[in-house]
Order: C-alpha cells, then structure tokens, then sequence
C-alpha cells in the first residue's frame, strides 16, 4: 500500500541546521516532494526530486534519497525563527496521479 | 510560476447550508484538479480527483452526492458541500495540474478554503 512517513516534530536553535525525515513505501514512486505550511495558510513547495537522483541542493535546502530504504531527508540549513512551519513529505506514484502526504514534521525554531 | 487560486478563502455557513467552493488555475490549463481536505494538525487527504468534461473520482469513504464536484471548464473546478454539517468544518484545498506537461508533472496548490459549519 501506499504509505508516507514522518517524525511530528522537531524544535532546533536558530543557526543550527534542521533535518526532517520521511519514508515512504511504494517503490514506483516518480517524484518526492517537500512543502511548507505556515499556520493558516496554504502549501507552498519547497523542492522536489525525481527518483533517479540522490540529492538536490538548493540554497539552503538540501534534499537526500535514498531509494534502496525508501527514506528522504530535507536539510535546512542555518535555520531561521522564519522556517517555523509544519513540513509535509510528499509522493506521487504515477503521471497525473495526486500526491500521497505525510502528516507533516512541526519544525519550531526558538532564537 | 504558475498560480492557482482558490475562493472563498474562509467561510462559515449554518448547518443544513451548501457551501460552493471554486478553485481556478489563473494562467494555465488543468484537465485535472485534486481537492484534497485537512483537519487540524493532520495531513492533507485527498477527497476526489476532478477531470474536465467528465465525472469526478471519488476516494473510498467520500460521499459523493455530499461533496459535489464539478470541472466544467480547464481553468475552474468547484466543491459544493451540501448540507453542510458541523463535521464538515474543516480545511479544503484544490491542487491543479499543468495540462501543458512540464517535467516533474508539477501540481499547483491553492491557498486553501477555511470552513466551519455552525
């Protein structure tokens, strides 16, 4: 079945780095997404990768698969009280299809 | 990039009301548009998948005589919930896919529709 993964929460020091994990478990899966969600408001997408790489870097947003144990990680470095919001792993199976949600890691950052 | 909106963004109705929502891709086409719904502290849960021209998919438990879907056009799906009750109150976002193909089949999200029935 289909099935995405995450820790509820994770409290980190501003300027430290945050790491949120998530795992998945349909194998076929095409394309792994990371949104933000601000109290309130909608989904913003942060990054995304297609299953044939391993990482993706963008700004201060790195993104790790590894495909063999179904696990993603979403490092952010040099966090900000800024990137206090909950973050949702997200995967889509086929073209076309919706996307299956984690039930989003709460990322506090206290200063 | 590409932007979906969606309206209104929050809404309180008496129970026994329907309620339309609309969600509209501003510039660009989608035959296909996902409503999905969240409860507090909970994820996103998709409800049905809507398909220009033709019924909409319903996920298993939704009723769809309750929730009525239509994408009469490619750029508008609406979400009517009909008599709305209390249990009802909750978060609905749409999400529309891009027609023209891009390469990650990327999925734009609408801000969402706050909903609370009375």
């Amino acid at each position: 079945g289909e099935d995405v993964e995450q820790s509820l929460f994770l409290s980190v020091r501003e300027g430290d780095s945050s790491v949120i994990n998530c795992t998945y478990t349909d194998s076929s899966s095409t394309y792994l997404y990371w949104y933000k969600q601000e109290p309130g408001a909608g989904l913003q997408l942060l990054t995304y990768i297609f299953s044939n790489m391993d990482m993706k870097q963008d700004q201060r947003l790195t993104v790790l698969l590894n495909k063999k144990d179904k696990h993603l990680s979403l490092r952010i470095a040099d966090t900000q009280t800024g990137d206090s919001a909950i973050y949702f792993c997200a995967e889509k199976v086929g073209a076309g299809t919706a996307l299956i949600f984690g039930k989003g890691t709460t990322l506090s950052v206290s200063s | 990039g590409a932007v979906v909106s969606q309206h209104p963004s929050r809404v309180i109705c008496k129970s026994g009301t329907s309620v339309k929502i609309e969600c509209r891709s501003l510039d660009f086409q989608a035959t296909t548009m996902f409503w999905y719904r969240q409860f507090p502290k909970q994820s996103l849960m998709l409800m049905a998948t809507s398909n220009e021209g033709s019924k909409a998919t319903y996920e298993q438990g939704v009723e769809k005589d309750k929730f009525l879907i239509n994408h009469a056009s490619l750029t508008l799906s609406t979400l009517t919930v009909t008599s709305a009750h209390p249990e009802d109150s909750s978060f609905y976002i749409c999400s529309a896919r891009d027609s023209g193909g891009t390469v990650q089949d990327e999925q734009y999200f609408g801000p969402g529709t706050r909903l609370t029935v009375t």
